[in-house]
């Protein structure tokens, strides 16, 4: 298994309040990712960094940031909660290290969040 | 906007029993891979195809890239509970690298 992990596993939150979650890798991969995960919607990519401060938007990035300020840290924050953003989160990383990118992606274990 | 399309999206079927689900678009896709995903973790990754008409093999499951590179399926031969879980498909477009994924097929095999 890759290594990846995902913090924290699971968070309640309240509405309005900045929640920031953690993805760290040992793999040394260039690309990072996060998605979300609802039923009917599937995977759907919020953000994504391909090298250390290089980040870019992905589909539903509106109400979501992203920093990576070092190769194995990609963070995810929600400025402020609001109840559309409960859903799990997943972070997966690709490509070899230190190359070129990879189509094929290793996710981390899901972070569910869950704000009332 | 490039799409997806994974059919069947539940499936159901007794152990010993063969399936094939599928991944349609209208689009070409550089490359295409398959996931499995069990409740509660994160997508695993089963194979990647690159090439059009190419037949991957793992155990029971076959998969295949349609000649298009448009579609491709997943056959998986006599189905046993432990194959049970949400199946992905992703595609990587050839026009901005960009990686979508099908909703899945939720499949469940009853012992």
């Amino acid at each position: 298994d890759a290594g990846i992990t995902q913090s924290p596993r699971h968070k309640v939150t309240e509405t309005g309040t900045p929640v920031t979650l953690r993805c760290h890798q040992t793999e040394n991969h260039r690309y990072m990712y996060w998605y979300r995960q609802d039923p009917g919607h599937g995977l759907r990519l919020i953000h994504y960094s391909y090298g250390v401060k290089d980040t870019d938007k992905g589909e539903v990035s509106d109400g979501y940031s992203v920093s990576r300020s070092k190769t194995e840290d990609f963070l995810l924050t929600l400025e402020s909660a609001t109840s559309s953003q409960t859903s799990v989160y997943f972070c997966a990383i690709s490509g070899p290290s230190g190359g070129e990118s990879s189509y094929e992606q290793y996710f981390g274990p899901g972070t569910r969040l869950t704000v009332t | 906007t490039q799409l997806l399309e994974q059919s069947p999206q539940f499936l159901s079927i007794q152990e010993g029993e063969n399936l094939t689900v599928y991944c349609n678009s209208s689009s070409v896709f550089s490359s295409l891979q398959w996931y499995r995903q069990e409740p509660g973790e994160g997508p695993v990754l089963l194979v990647t195809v690159v090439t059009g008409g190419e037949v991957k093999k793992l155990k029971r499951l076959t998969f295949q890239f349609g000649d298009a590179r448009k579609d491709s399926s997943l056959h998986i031969t006599a189905a046993q509970p432990g194959d049970t879980g949400l199946y992905l498909c992703a595609g990587a477009s050839p026009r901005d690298d960009k990686i979508i994924f099908g909703k899945g097929t939720r499949l469940h095999i009853l012992p």
